[in-house]
């Protein structure tokens, strides 16, 4: 049972548009989700995170929103660049634990 | 400051052979663990360690063995290499950052394929 889903395996964003990363969860006990962005032969490193006490978070050109009612996050990158076409992946801490459960990943193409 | 490393990058076995992959981290991190990234799945853990000569077992730790004898190293041994362990293995170090729940390191990770 996947308690944390990334319906879309790929998406495909034009440059200089907003490119939204959506991840679906099925355990209430989440208190932490983050993103990680990663890019091929390389490891995944870490992007932004949201506790579950907020509906959003903001770094830069990224930004998380929570909706704890739906169970639904979603990654807005605003404007969309090049260097973003990499593979997203959505993960989630349970209960203030080390362990991080990941979604399958999202591919992110960013057109010219 | 090398953060997280392993090595080495790709191995072949055959079935039924051994070895180990090696991990290590220089940010003194408690948190150590062993991931593999299959097709089309999300990152499955398979051991980790909250401290040296403390490991458990995570989602996946079948046909694997961890120690942690320093902070450093967490080395990953795979005991008689099967065809279902053909993978993308991830080493991966935290701490505690406040705020941000344990944002993890990951090193460049390592291409395994059991013939």
């Amino acid at each position: 049972d996947q308690q944390v889903k990334q319906n879309s395996p790929s998406l495909s964003v034009q440059e200089g548009r907003i490119s939204i990363l959506n991840c679906d969860y099925t355990n209430s006990m989440f208190d932490y989700f983050l993103w990680y962005k990663k890019y091929p032969a390389e490891g995944p490193t870490f992007l932004i995170s949201i506790s579950s006490i907020k509906d959003k978070n903001e770094d830069g050109r990224f930004t998380v929103f929570l909706n704890k009612s739906a169970k639904h996050l979603s990654l807005h990158i605003v404007p969309s660049q090049p260097g973003d076409s990499a593979v997203y992946f959505c993960a989630a801490r349970w209960n203030s634990n080390y362990q991080l459960i990941w979604g399958a990943g999202t591919k992110l193409i960013i057109k010219p | 400051n090398a953060g997280v490393t392993q090595t080495p990058k790709f191995q072949v076995l055959k079935t039924g052979q051994s070895m180990t992959l090696q991990c290590a981290q220089d940010m003194n991190h408690e948190y150590m663990s062993w991931y593999r990234q299959d097709p089309g799945m999300g990152l499955r853990l398979i051991h980790y360690s909250v401290g040296a000569g403390i490991t458990d077992q995570g989602e996946v730790p079948n046909g694997y063995n961890v120690s942690r004898s320093t902070t450093e190293d967490f080395p990953l041994r795979l005991l008689s290499a099967a065809p279902s362990q053909t993978s993308v293995y991830f080493c991966a170090s935290s701490y505690l950052i406040s705020g941000r729940g344990y944002e993890q390191f990951f090193g460049p990770g390592t291409r395994l394929t059991v013939l």
